[in-house]
């Protein structure tokens, strides 16, 4: 069955530390990756997204990912965290045919100021 | 803010009841899913609807239904509903022909369900 793991369940930085969360997925063929950010209190809210070409994608706030098809990963990345940085970060993949999208526990990160 | 909005915000029911919950899609979107999200959980797909049909299902028991209106809006309904239905479900609409069939799903803020 497919699956999206995400290595890391609780993050805590402090400011200004760079950031990797880690993502894999499990499925050979094409697949289209997202990352989803959810601040306290607010909704899912779409940090970047990969469906084809350029591996390496950039997001919103400074975000980017990269696509690394060999080791079946999309690790999100920040060369610089802020405390407002601070949410649930949810990795997500559509494989295949599948209709549905399938998404890891997330990333609980926490930025001190 | 995306545009799909969801009502009601909160609800408590008691076991056994039936719950129904809105979500209104964005504007030009014509796809809504629906994912259940437990405490500490990532969301877990429960259906989508596509122009008014049933597009797809995950693992979850036929108690769980919904519709799609002509307006794109759509509804989740749970009969017979159980302690572990209580969660925060969201509704997520996307336009799969805007992106050559590939979908971005723009989610909504949740309805959260607490049965007791």
């Amino acid at each position: 069955a497919q699956s999206v793991s995400q290595h890391n369940h609780h993050v805590i930085l402090s400011e200004a530390a760079s950031l990797e969360l880690g993502c894999n997925y499990s499925y050979g063929g094409t697949v289209n990756l997202f990352w989803y950010v959810q601040y306290p209190g607010q909704h899912l809210q779409l940090l970047l997204k990969y469906f084809s070409g350029d591996p390496l994608v950039k997001g919103i706030k400074g975000f980017e990912a990269e696509f690394i098809k060999s080791k079946f990963s999309f690790n999100l990345r920040k060369p610089s965290v802020q405390w407002s940085d601070t949410a649930e970060y949810f990795c997500a993949v559509f494989a295949g045919n599948n209709r549905k999208l399938i998404w890891g526990l997330g990333t609980s990160l926490a930025v001190n100021p | 803010e995306t545009g799909v909005t969801q009502s009601p915000t909160h609800l408590i029911k008691t076991r056994g009841q039936q719950v129904t919950l809105r979500c209104s899609s964005q504007s030009g979107h014509n796809t809504v899913s629906w994912y259940q999200q437990a405490l500490g959980q990532g969301p877990q797909f429960i259906f989508q609807y596509y122009r008014e049909e049933e597009n797809g299902r995950g693992n979850f028991p036929p108690r769980f239904s919904g519709l799609q209106f002509p307006n794109y809006s759509s509804e989740l309904n749970v009969n017979a509903l159980e302690l572990d239905d209580s969660a925060l479900y969201l509704c997520a609409s996307s336009s799969p022909l805007s992106e050559g069939g590939v979908e971005t799903q723009y989610f909504g803020p949740g309805t959260r369900l607490l049965v007791l």
